[in-house]
């Protein structure tokens, strides 16, 4: 069975502080790695992954895909009270469906 | 910004209801996608479907049902509501060629 793990399940932080959230999987198959940010309702996409080494990066947020170790991480640097939301890492495994295998998210709250 | 619409946004109705969830695209999306979230937790891919006429049950058993009669609506129907029906569902669709799939904003599903 598939299996997305995130750590930490959440985390507090001061605005301007650098964090990094952890991603590992366990998928058979493996073809892409997906970042999501959820603010109370949706999941908005952030990043795609799916080759090892390759760093994706939108402004503050930046992403790493390492597919011999099975992880990513997703950092955020000089973090503001907008970034406060859970962070869902998924992963795709081929498959005519696409379907997704999602973590339980990590909690980020920056405070002011 | 991805054209997916859901409603209701929230619900709340007694048990043994019936109630219908509305997900439409205007993307022209092959896939689509229904999941639950419980607050704090992961979200569960309950059905999806390939294209019109093709739907498949998820990972998470559900006791819901789903049609795909239009390429761009994707309905979730539960027969008979219970309290262990309370969650919030979300739809998705993607494009053949991506895993990225683009999320509606959700509906929050009270049954008392």
């Amino acid at each position: 069975e598939d299996k997305v793990v995130q750590s930490p399940l959440s985390l507090v932080v001061h605005e301007g502080d650098t964090v990094t959230l952890n991603c590992s999987y366990e998928v058979t198959n493996f073809r892409s790695l997906l970042w999501y940010k959820q603010e109370k309702k949706a999941p908005t996409f952030l990043f795609m992954l799916t080759s090892s080494g390759i760093e994706k990066k939108s402004g503050r947020l930046s992403s790493i895909l390492d597919k011999k170790e099975l992880f990513s991480i997703l950092n955020i640097t000089a973090t503001q009270t907008g970034d406060s939301a859970v962070y869902l890492c998924a992963v795709g495994a081929s498959g005519s469906a696409r379907q997704l295998t999602f973590g339980s998210g990590t909690q980020l709250t920056v405070l002011p | 910004e991805a054209d997916i619409y859901q409603t209701p946004r929230y619900l709340v109705i007694g048990t043994g209801k019936k109630i219908t969830l509305e997900c439409s695209q205007t993307m022209g999306h092959d896939k689509m996608y229904w999941y639950q979230q419980d607050p704090g937790m992961e979200l569960h891919l309950i059905h999806y479907s390939y294209g019109v006429n093709s739907t498949e049950k998820g990972d998470l058993s559900s006791e819901s049902t789903v049609s795909r009669i239009r390429t761009e609506h994707f309905p979730l129907t539960l027969e008979s509501a219970r309290p262990s029906h309370t969650s919030q569902y979300l739809c998705a669709s993607t494009r053949d060629t991506t895993y990225e799939q683009y999320f509606g904003p959700g509906t929050r599903l009270t049954v008392t």
